[in-house]
C-alpha cells in the first residue's frame, strides 16, 4: 500500500539541463497533480490531470510539461532547467466524492538549478 | 481570485496547552482540507470538512460556511505535534486546492 511515491527525492541540475520527476500511485485515483512549495508561499498548482490521458495547467505551468499516458503515473518535465525552478515539487492524487477527502501527497522532491 | 489566509503565521506553545490555528477563505468551496507537514518532510491530509465538525484523536477541526472560516485545535498539544499546518480549499465543483502558507506550530516539553 504505496500510495503516492515520487522519483527522485533529490536532484541537482545545471540551467539549461532537463529531467523528468515521476510519480507514481496505486490507490486507483483518477486526478493527479503537480504542485510546487516555495519559502514563504502556499504550494502552487502546475499541472492537473483528471484522467488517463488528459492534462491541464495550473497557477504555475510555464516551463514545464507533463504527461499522463497511464492512469497510475504522471510525469513532470522540465525541457530546459532555470534556477528560477529551485522547489520542492510534490505529487497528489484524490478521487471525487471520497468520503474521507481521499487526497495524498507523494514525499517531495528537492531540486536545485544552478 | 480565491485568497486563502491562515493565522497566526507561526506558534510556539508550552506541552499540554490548547492550540488553535485559523483559517479564512474568500469564496464558496466545496470542502476544505488541513494538512500537516513536518520539517523535511511529506505532506499528510489530517481532515477534509464540508461542514460542521471533525474529531481525530487530540485533533479538532470545524467550519463555518457562512463565515468562511475554519479552525484547527489540538488538545494537550505534545513536541511531537511540531510541525506546519497548512488550510487549503477547493472551489465549488472542482478537485483542485488552493492553499494557504501554513502555520509553523512548535511545542517546547
Amino acid at each position: 500500500n504505496a500510495g503516492v511515491t515520487q522519483t527522485p527525492k533529490f536532484r541537482v541540475l545545471k540551467t539549461g539541463q532537463s529531467m523528468t520527476l515521476l510519480c507514481a500511485q496505486d490507490m486507483n485515483h483518477e486526478y493527479m497533480y503537480w504542485y510546487r512549495q516555495d519559502p514563504g508561499m502556499g504550494l502552487r498548482l502546475i499541472h492537473y490531470s483528471v484522467g488517463e490521458g488528459t492534462t491541464a495547467k495550473g497557477e504555475v505551468p510555464d516551463g514545464y510539461n507533463v504527461s499522463r499516458l497511464k492512469k497510475q503515473n504522471f510525469l513532470l518535465g522540465l525541457e530546459s532547467a532555470a534556477p528560477s525552478q529551485t522547489s520542492v515539487y510534490f505529487c497528489a492524487s484524490s478521487t471525487l466524492g471520497s468520503p474521507i477527502g481521499g487526497y495524498t501527497f507523494g514525499s517531495g522532491t528537492r531540486l536545485t538549478v544552478v | 481570485k480565491n485568497e486563502v489566509e491562515q493565522s497566526p503565521q507561526n506558534l510556539t506553545a508550552q506541552e499540554g496547552e490548547f492550540i488553535t490555528i485559523n483559517c479564512s477563505y474568500s469564496v464558496g468551496i466545496s470542502a476544505l482540507h488541513w494538512l500537516q507537514q513536518h520539517p523535511g518532510g511529506g505532506i499528510v491530509s489530517l481532515f477534509m470538512l464540508s461542514s460542521g465538525k471533525k474529531k481525530h484523536g487530540r485533533l479538532i477541526a470545524t467550519i463555518n460556511i457562512q463565515e468562511k472560516h475554519s479552525s484547527l485545535h489540538i488538545t494537550a498539544s505534545h513536541p511531537r505535534d511540531s510541525a506546519v499546518y497548512i488550510c487549503a480549499v477547493a472551489e465549488g465543483g472542482s478537485e483542485k486546492l488552493v492553499f494557504g502558507k501554513g502555520t509553523k506550530l512548535t511545542v517546547n516539553p
